[in-house]
């Protein structure tokens, strides 16, 4: 049973907003990943964490092990922003490399 | 260096035909993972090679689907004979190691059964 959940579903902001992207999980994880998908495009791999906060650029992705909770963060977005963001997890305990995804954030970024 | 290919990118083919998907991973890389999308769902893990292994093939949903890596190089993955519920994305991943690794995606397969 899939017990990843992000939110929202979907989102739209103005250029230059601050964007926040949810996602929980119901059980202990050794890692999770924050993946993106552009339109028509493959999934590209933003970050795998384990635990605090990794950054690149503008994009910020934080995890409380404890709360079972991630966010990632987009700083001044932009256009070029708008794509699918996914959580995905790998349960700890599982020597194996199998993900568990979330549905997805489909986010639109305005001009 | 080369990424994860997959082949093709789109294939649309009757109900009962048979289609077969290829993917080549990164070179190197032993763990090679099959996923897919269904209209409306969230991705799901299919199978998991290691080299020519299978490692975990438990999502694979019938018998109509079969993977194969032999020389654990490139992976195919045949559908036959394929169904409506089929339809989807289908994406491979591969890593170096299958434990805290990232995995790399290819820009999947687009099935279609009509």
């Amino acid at each position: 049973k899939n017990e990843v959940e992000q939110s929202p579903q979907n989102l739209t902001a103005q250029e230059g907003e601050f964007i926040t992207i949810n996602c929980s999980y119901s059980v202990g994880i050794s890692a999770l990943h924050w993946l993106q998908q552009h339109p028509g495009g493959g999934i590209v791999s933003l970050f795998m964490l384990s635990s605090g906060k990794k950054k690149h650029g503008r994009l910020i992705a934080t995890i409380n092990i404890q709360e079972k909770h991630s966010s990632l963060h987009i700083t001044a977005s932009h256009p070029r922003d708008s794509a699918v963001y996914i959580c995905a997890v790998r349960y700890r305990g599982s020597t194996l490399g199998r993900l568990y995804f979330g549905r997805g954030t489909q986010l639109t970024v305005w001009p | 260096e080369a990424g994860v290919t997959q082949f093709p990118s789109h294939s649309v083919i009757e109900k009962g035909q048979t289609v077969t998907l290829r993917c080549d991973p990164i070179s190197g890389h032993d763990n090679l993972y099959w996923y897919r999308r269904v209209m409306g769902k969230e991705i799901k893990f299919l199978l998991h090679f290691v080299k020519e292994s299978k490692q975990d093939e438990s999502g694979m949903p019938n018998n109509r689907f079969l993977a194969e890596r032999t020389g654990g190089t490139y992976s195919t993955l045949k559908v036959q004979p394929a169904e409506l519920e089929d339809s989807g994305v289908y994406f491979c991943a591969s890593s170096r190691q299958a434990y805290h690794h990232i995995q790399y995606f290819g820009a999947g397969t687009r099935l279609s059964v009509l």
